[in-house]
């Protein structure tokens, strides 16, 4: 089945600092790509939709300069977490597909 | 408001009991999804469901679409200990590019 890869599984940075989240599809070209934040225990909340070769659209609530997304070629999207803090401790998550969406095995940020 | 009703959010029962879990909505989908994921991992797709009334069969699961294509239900028979999980119901609409709309999560503990 298709696969997803994110990249890194797990970083700690300190706060004010920036961290870069890798989202590959492997075995399929992904023109769209998914960026989800769950916290423990709950669903996942989408954060963005990442469109290959133009600028990512964000849902509601979510800041735009804060996790700023780039889809530079069919295979990546990248996710950066600008000025971290503590708050933005999380793990997210990227997808790909379109019939059906496939889930990377997530990244667990910690904030300190 | 959530557009996707699901319930429990919580259950925990003993190996061998039988259970269902609920996704609710007043809005159509073109096909609905389920998902099962463990601590620390991406969620991975179980079963697509597209036709209303369709029923699809995973071993134990048995994952049904309403008639209208409003509601889905997964129900567990015979319950084990590895079944333990977060189970996940995500909607998705034509035109929409592939986004879900997420249930809010059933955590499933299964005890020996």
């Amino acid at each position: 089945g298709a696969v997803v890869s994110q990249h890194p599984s797990r970083v700690i940075c300190k706060s004010g600092t920036s961290v870069k989240i890798e989202c590959r599809s492997l075995d399929f070209q992904a023109t769209t790509m998914f960026w989800y934040r769950q916290f423990p225990k709950k669903s996942l909340m989408l954060m963005a939709t990442s469109n290959e070769g133009s600028k990512a659209t964000y849902e509601q609530g979510v800041e735009k300069d804060k996790f700023l997304i780039n889809h530079a070629s069919l295979t990546l999207s990248t996710l950066t977490v600008t000025s971290a803090h503590p708050e933005d401790s999380s793990f997210y998550i990227c997808s790909a597909g379109t019939s059906f969406q496939y889930f990377g095995p997530g990244t667990r940020l910690t904030v300190t | 408001t959530q557009l996707l009703e699901q319930s429990p959010q919580f259950l925990s029962i003993q190996e061998g009991e039988n259970l269902t879990v609920y996704c609710n909505s007043s809005s159509v989908f073109s096909s609905l999804q389920w998902y099962r994921q463990e601590p620390g991992e991406g969620p991975v797709l179980l079963v697509t469901v597209v036709t209303g009334g369709e029923v699809k069969k995973l071993k134990r699961l048995t994952f049904q679409f309403g008639d209208a294509r409003k509601d889905s239900s997964l129900h567990i028979t015979a319950a084990q200990p590895g079944d333990t999980g977060l189970y996940l119901c995500a909607g998705a609409r034509n035109n929409q590019g592939g986004k879900l709309i997420f249930g809010q999560g059933t955590e499933l503990s299964v005890k020996p």
